[in-house]
Protein backbone atom coordinates (compact mmCIF):
# COMPACT_ATOMS: atom_id res chain seq x y z
CA UNK A 1 0.00 0.00 0.00
CA UNK A 2 1.36 3.91 -0.98
CA UNK A 3 1.37 5.89 2.57
CA UNK A 4 1.09 9.16 0.18
CA UNK A 5 -0.60 8.54 -3.34
CA UNK A 6 -1.29 12.11 -5.52
CA UNK A 7 -2.94 11.37 -8.49
CA UNK A 8 -2.39 12.49 -11.40
CA UNK A 9 1.51 12.00 -11.57
CA UNK A 10 1.64 13.83 -15.03
CA UNK A 11 -0.37 17.26 -16.30
CA UNK A 12 -0.68 18.95 -19.12
CA UNK A 13 -2.97 21.98 -19.50
CA UNK A 14 -3.16 25.09 -21.53
CA UNK A 15 -2.95 28.50 -19.92
CA UNK A 16 -6.04 29.48 -18.30
CA UNK A 17 -7.26 26.55 -17.34
CA UNK A 18 -7.86 24.79 -13.89
CA UNK A 19 -6.79 21.47 -12.37
CA UNK A 20 -6.62 19.95 -8.97
CA UNK A 21 -4.41 17.83 -8.26
CA UNK A 22 -5.36 15.22 -5.27
CA UNK A 23 -3.18 13.78 -2.21
CA UNK A 24 -4.34 11.02 0.54
CA UNK A 25 -2.12 9.52 3.18
CA UNK A 26 -2.88 6.22 5.02
CA UNK A 27 -0.22 6.75 7.38
CA UNK A 28 -2.36 7.87 10.31
CA UNK A 29 -0.72 11.54 10.21
CA UNK A 30 -2.23 14.37 11.88
CA UNK A 31 0.05 17.14 9.37
CA UNK A 32 -0.28 17.37 5.47
CA UNK A 33 1.82 19.39 3.00
CA UNK A 34 2.07 20.81 -0.09
CA UNK A 35 5.51 21.46 -1.68
CA UNK A 36 6.40 23.08 -5.53
CA UNK A 37 9.78 21.67 -6.50
CA UNK A 38 10.80 24.07 -9.70
CA UNK A 39 13.23 23.27 -12.66
CA UNK A 40 16.10 24.42 -10.20
CA UNK A 41 14.92 21.67 -7.58
CA UNK A 42 14.60 24.05 -5.23
CA UNK A 43 11.59 22.51 -2.82
CA UNK A 44 9.34 25.58 -1.36
CA UNK A 45 6.58 24.84 1.33
CA UNK A 46 3.14 25.93 -0.29
CA UNK A 47 0.85 24.97 2.63
CA UNK A 48 0.40 23.32 5.71
CA UNK A 49 -2.60 21.41 7.12
CA UNK A 50 -2.76 20.06 10.79
CA UNK A 51 -6.07 18.08 11.45
CA UNK A 52 -7.80 19.45 8.76
CA UNK A 53 -6.70 22.99 9.80
CA UNK A 54 -4.75 25.45 7.77
CA UNK A 55 -1.37 26.05 9.89
CA UNK A 56 1.19 27.03 7.34
CA UNK A 57 0.39 29.28 4.49
CA UNK A 58 3.31 30.73 2.18
CA UNK A 59 3.22 33.33 -0.15
CA UNK A 60 1.04 31.96 -2.96
CA UNK A 61 -0.92 33.31 -5.79
CA UNK A 62 -4.44 33.13 -4.58
CA UNK A 63 -5.45 31.04 -7.30
CA UNK A 64 -3.96 28.19 -5.67
CA UNK A 65 -6.19 26.84 -3.37
CA UNK A 66 -5.94 23.51 -1.08
CA UNK A 67 -8.41 21.57 0.43
CA UNK A 68 -8.47 19.53 3.65
CA UNK A 69 -11.47 17.18 3.87
CA UNK A 70 -10.59 14.81 6.54
CA UNK A 71 -6.92 14.67 8.01
CA UNK A 72 -5.94 12.26 5.55
CA UNK A 73 -7.11 13.95 2.48
CA UNK A 74 -5.34 17.63 1.61
CA UNK A 75 -5.87 18.37 -2.52
CA UNK A 76 -4.72 21.33 -3.98
CA UNK A 77 -7.05 23.18 -6.85
CA UNK A 78 -5.14 25.74 -9.08
CA UNK A 79 -7.38 28.09 -11.25
CA UNK A 80 -5.89 30.16 -14.01
CA UNK A 81 -3.15 28.53 -14.73
CA UNK A 82 0.22 30.12 -15.39
CA UNK A 83 3.13 29.39 -17.05
CA UNK A 84 5.38 30.02 -14.35
CA UNK A 85 3.45 27.27 -12.78
CA UNK A 86 4.66 24.64 -14.28
CA UNK A 87 6.57 22.46 -11.35
CA UNK A 88 6.38 18.99 -9.62
CA UNK A 89 3.89 19.08 -7.07
CA UNK A 90 4.67 17.04 -4.21
CA UNK A 91 2.12 16.46 -1.53
CA UNK A 92 3.79 15.02 1.84
CA UNK A 93 2.48 14.26 5.11
CA UNK A 94 4.25 13.85 8.87
CA UNK A 95 2.98 13.51 12.68
CA UNK A 96 3.48 16.73 14.51
CA UNK A 97 6.45 16.75 16.44
CA UNK A 98 7.65 13.58 16.01
CA UNK A 99 8.53 12.30 12.26
CA UNK A 100 10.07 12.64 9.18
CA UNK A 101 8.01 13.90 5.72
CA UNK A 102 6.89 11.14 3.91
CA UNK A 103 6.52 12.05 0.06
CA UNK A 104 3.98 11.21 -2.26
CA UNK A 105 5.40 10.68 -5.95
CA UNK A 106 4.64 13.80 -6.88
CA UNK A 107 2.82 15.47 -10.21
CA UNK A 108 4.12 16.88 -12.85
CA UNK A 109 2.35 19.93 -14.05
CA UNK A 110 3.15 21.67 -17.60
CA UNK A 111 1.57 24.52 -18.55
CA UNK A 112 1.32 25.27 -22.37
CA UNK B 1 17.79 34.19 5.93
CA UNK B 2 18.49 30.70 4.48
CA UNK B 3 18.24 28.36 7.64
CA UNK B 4 19.56 25.04 5.79
CA UNK B 5 22.83 25.72 3.33
CA UNK B 6 24.33 23.26 1.48
CA UNK B 7 26.57 25.26 -0.07
CA UNK B 8 27.68 22.69 -3.02
CA UNK B 9 25.43 23.10 -5.87
CA UNK B 10 27.17 20.28 -7.55
CA UNK B 11 29.90 17.50 -6.92
CA UNK B 12 31.09 14.77 -9.38
CA UNK B 13 33.28 12.35 -8.13
CA UNK B 14 34.30 8.78 -9.82
CA UNK B 15 33.16 5.18 -8.79
CA UNK B 16 34.58 4.47 -5.13
CA UNK B 17 35.73 7.60 -3.94
CA UNK B 18 34.18 8.88 -0.75
CA UNK B 19 32.31 12.09 -0.79
CA UNK B 20 31.03 14.46 1.82
CA UNK B 21 27.88 16.57 1.49
CA UNK B 22 27.83 19.62 3.64
CA UNK B 23 24.72 20.61 5.05
CA UNK B 24 24.96 23.92 7.84
CA UNK B 25 21.74 24.90 9.72
CA UNK B 26 20.51 28.22 11.94
CA UNK B 27 18.20 28.22 14.57
CA UNK B 28 17.73 29.59 18.16
CA UNK B 29 15.64 26.57 18.67
CA UNK B 30 17.03 24.23 21.53
CA UNK B 31 14.74 21.17 19.86
CA UNK B 32 14.99 20.86 16.45
CA UNK B 33 15.65 17.85 13.94
CA UNK B 34 17.52 17.43 10.78
CA UNK B 35 17.17 15.47 8.02
CA UNK B 36 18.56 13.99 4.89
CA UNK B 37 16.45 12.82 1.84
CA UNK B 38 17.76 12.02 -1.43
CA UNK B 39 15.96 12.58 -4.96
CA UNK B 40 16.84 9.85 -7.41
CA UNK B 41 16.20 10.59 -11.09
CA UNK B 42 13.36 8.91 -11.00
CA UNK B 43 12.12 12.02 -8.87
CA UNK B 44 10.85 10.61 -5.62
CA UNK B 45 12.21 11.92 -2.70
CA UNK B 46 13.48 9.41 -0.24
CA UNK B 47 14.14 9.65 3.81
CA UNK B 48 17.61 9.03 5.36
CA UNK B 49 17.55 10.03 8.32
CA UNK B 50 16.51 11.75 11.25
CA UNK B 51 18.22 13.57 14.02
CA UNK B 52 17.04 15.13 16.63
CA UNK B 53 18.83 18.27 18.78
CA UNK B 54 19.46 16.02 21.88
CA UNK B 55 21.44 12.98 20.42
CA UNK B 56 25.20 14.37 18.76
CA UNK B 57 26.24 10.53 18.21
CA UNK B 58 27.48 10.02 14.30
CA UNK B 59 25.51 7.36 12.89
CA UNK B 60 26.80 4.93 10.06
CA UNK B 61 24.50 2.99 7.54
CA UNK B 62 26.04 0.79 5.00
CA UNK B 63 27.87 2.89 3.03
CA UNK B 64 26.57 6.02 4.55
CA UNK B 65 27.40 7.87 7.71
CA UNK B 66 26.69 11.57 9.26
CA UNK B 67 28.14 13.65 10.99
CA UNK B 68 26.34 15.90 13.43
CA UNK B 69 28.24 18.45 15.27
CA UNK B 70 26.26 20.99 16.98
CA UNK B 71 29.98 23.26 18.25
CA UNK B 72 29.90 24.48 13.88
CA UNK B 73 26.16 23.93 13.21
CA UNK B 74 26.48 21.28 10.74
CA UNK B 75 25.12 17.65 9.82
CA UNK B 76 27.32 16.58 7.24
CA UNK B 77 26.51 12.98 5.13
CA UNK B 78 29.72 11.19 3.25
CA UNK B 79 28.92 8.16 0.92
CA UNK B 80 32.08 6.33 1.31
CA UNK B 81 33.00 4.04 -2.10
CA UNK B 82 30.49 5.65 -3.93
CA UNK B 83 28.17 4.26 -6.85
CA UNK B 84 26.85 4.77 -9.60
CA UNK B 85 23.47 4.57 -8.15
CA UNK B 86 24.54 7.38 -5.21
CA UNK B 87 24.08 9.79 -8.19
CA UNK B 88 21.08 12.09 -7.13
CA UNK B 89 20.22 15.29 -5.59
CA UNK B 90 20.18 15.32 -1.64
CA UNK B 91 18.53 17.26 0.72
CA UNK B 92 19.60 18.70 3.86
CA UNK B 93 16.33 19.55 5.80
CA UNK B 94 15.63 21.36 9.58
CA UNK B 95 12.21 21.13 11.59
CA UNK B 96 12.16 23.48 14.67
CA UNK B 97 9.30 22.55 17.61
CA UNK B 98 9.07 26.25 17.99
CA UNK B 99 7.93 26.81 14.64
CA UNK B 100 5.43 24.34 14.43
CA UNK B 101 7.87 21.55 13.05
CA UNK B 102 7.91 23.26 10.01
CA UNK B 103 10.32 22.33 7.35
CA UNK B 104 13.17 24.14 6.39
CA UNK B 105 14.84 22.35 2.82
CA UNK B 106 18.21 23.60 1.72
CA UNK B 107 18.76 23.94 -2.19
CA UNK B 108 20.09 20.34 -2.30
CA UNK B 109 23.43 19.24 -3.82
CA UNK B 110 23.15 17.09 -7.50
CA UNK B 111 26.00 14.07 -7.25
CA UNK B 112 26.83 12.21 -10.19
CA UNK B 113 29.02 9.23 -9.59
CA UNK B 114 31.17 8.66 -13.00
CA UNK B 115 31.93 5.20 -13.58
Amino acid sequence: DTAVSQTPKYLVTQMGNDKSIKCEQNLGHDTMYWYKQDSKKFLKIMFSYNNKELIINETVPNRFSPKSPDKAHLNLHINSLELGDSAVYFCASSQAGVGELFFGEGSRLTVL
Amino acid sequence: AQKVTQAQTEISVVEKEDVTLDCVYETRDTTYYLFWYKQPPSGELVFLIRRNSFDEQNEISGRYSWNFQKSTSSFNFTITASQVVDSAVYFCALSEKNTGNQFYFGTGTSLTVIP
